[in-house]
């Protein structure tokens, strides 16, 4: 079974400029996750999709951050414009919680440098 | 809200047996996740306890406690590749996970 993809693994952008992210789950994981992992931290939930609805976004920076899954497959996240803090690792994770395990897979992040 | 509790870092040497402790705040939940994060990559799933006792996988085991609002995570015979950063999760009732900041291990030979 293929994992969770993402890309890019790396990103090197200035502040105020824009910068999107991609994630495809595992095949038939309906949910979807986005979480923040700033250096020597635990990972920080952005946002959460079941299929192609948001289910918490509570903690997504909405006045620069969107994220969408328009087919309820893969889906972007985006930042537009990018601030110093913003510089962390994107982690994507599925889990097949519609069939009651809640068990999170993780991608392999993108690592985001703003200067 | 949830507050967890993680030691920043520990050093144990390469045989040895080594206990990761988490402790936390939460009103209720569902149960508690151990994830391995190894430098540079993506978390990884170890284990995850919904009832109090000890779940034992291998070399890994975890432990649970509700009522003391604590859990541990065991590793035994501890080799080089077991150096990595250990992550405690809380899923609590309703919502969404919660990671503690995670406690980077060094196993030196």
């Amino acid at each position: 079974e293929a994992g969770v993809a993402q890309s890019p693994r790396y990103k090197i952008i200035e502040k105020r400029q824009s910068v999107a992210f991609w994630c495809n789950p595992i095949s038939g994981h309906a949910t979807l996750y986005w979480y923040q992992q700033i250096l020597g931290q635990g990972p920080k939930l952005l946002i959460q999709f079941q299929n192609n609805g948001v289910v918490d976004d509570s903690q997504l920076p909405k006045d620069r951050f969107s994220a969408e899954r328009l087919k309820g497959v893969d889906s972007t996240l985006k930042i537009q414009p990018a601030k110093l803090e913003d510089s962390a690792v994107y982690l994507c994770a599925s889990s097949p919680r519609d069939r009651g395990e809640e068990t999170q897979y993780f991608g392999p992040g993108t690592r985001l440098l703003v200067l | 809200g949830q507050n967890i509790d993680q030691p920043t870092e520990m050093t144990a040497t390469e045989g040895a047996i080594v206990q990761i402790n988490c402790t936390y705040q939460t009103s209720g939940f569902n149960g508690l996740f151990w994830y391995q994060q190894h430098a540079g990559e993506a978390p990884t799933f170890l284990s995850y306890n919904v009832l109090d006792g000890l779940e034992e996988k291998g070399r890994f085991s975890s432990f649970l406690s509700r009522s003391k609002g604590y859990s541990y995570l065991l590793l035994k015979e501890l080799q080089m590749k077991d150096s990595a950063s250990y992550l405690c999760a809380v899923w609590p009732y309703g919502q969404n996970f919660v990671f503690g900041p995670g406690t980077r291990l060094s196993v030196l030979p």
